[in-house]
């Protein structure tokens, strides 16, 4: 199958750093998402992106969606320990809605 | 959340027994899909229902089936649960099918 490659694995950051992490594909994808997993909770969406070049944030967060279809990004300004999480990306087959996801970032952040 | 309940939330089951996870959405949303969760390997798509009775098959589909009834539920049942099927599932659901997906709070199944 299709294969997401999400990176870092893992981050440890200090309260107040930013945080960037990043997908990419060997496929196009027509939307890009990136949700956010607490412990012993589903993924909550994020952001989602839906044009080629878009760059859209949502509060300390932004993401873009790479030119080429292939890859998107996420940062995360000035952390705070609420950041603490898994980040997944996820990227819109054609039709139905279906998602390939990346394998997660997590992301650990110390006062 | 937006309005999915899975059930049941944790299950031990024994290999070879059959096995159904329940989702039920207040949403109305046409499209309803099960994922599961392993370590290293993101969420993967099982099975996803685009309407009443219209199903179809995700990456990872081998050893499952589902039903769709009803708009509000959709089942995910393992006929003869194996240990590789031990896992956390996901139910999503969403409006239509180039719009965000809202995730369960996921069922933790383990097959001993």
């Amino acid at each position: 199958g299709q294969q997401l490659n999400q990176s870092p694995q893992s981050m440890f950051i200090q309260e107040g750093e930013d945080v960037s992490m990043n997908c990419t594909s060997s496929s196009i994808f027509n939307t890009w998402l990136w949700y956010k997993q607490d412990p012993g909770e589903g993924p909550v969406l994020l952001i989602a992106l839906y044009k080629a070049g878009e760059l859209t944030s949502n509060g300390r967060l932004t993401a873009q969606f790479g030119i080429t279809r292939k890859d998107s990004f996420l940062n995360i300004s000035a952390s705070i320990p609420s950041d603490v999480g898994i980040y997944f990306c996820a990227g819109q087959l054609g039709s139905w809605g279906k998602l390939q996801f990346g394998a997660g970032t997590q992301v650990v952040v110390t006062p | 959340d937006a309005g999915i309940t899975q059930s049941p939330r944790h299950k031990v089951t024994e290999t070879g027994t059959p096995v159904t996870l329940r989702c039920h959405q207040t949403e109305n949303h046409r499209y309803m899909y099960w994922y599961r969760q392993d370590p290293g390997h993101g969420l993967r798509l099982i099975h996803y229902s685009y309407g009443v009775k219209d199903t179809d098959k995700g990456e990872v589909s081998d050893g499952y089936s589902v039903s769709r009834s009803k708009t509000e539920d959709f089942l995910l049942t393992l006929e003869s649960a194996t240990s590789s099927q031990t896992s956390v599932y996901f139910c999503a659901i969403s409006g239509s099918w180039n719009t965000e997906a809202f995730f369960g709070q996921g069922t933790r199944l383990t097959v001993v």
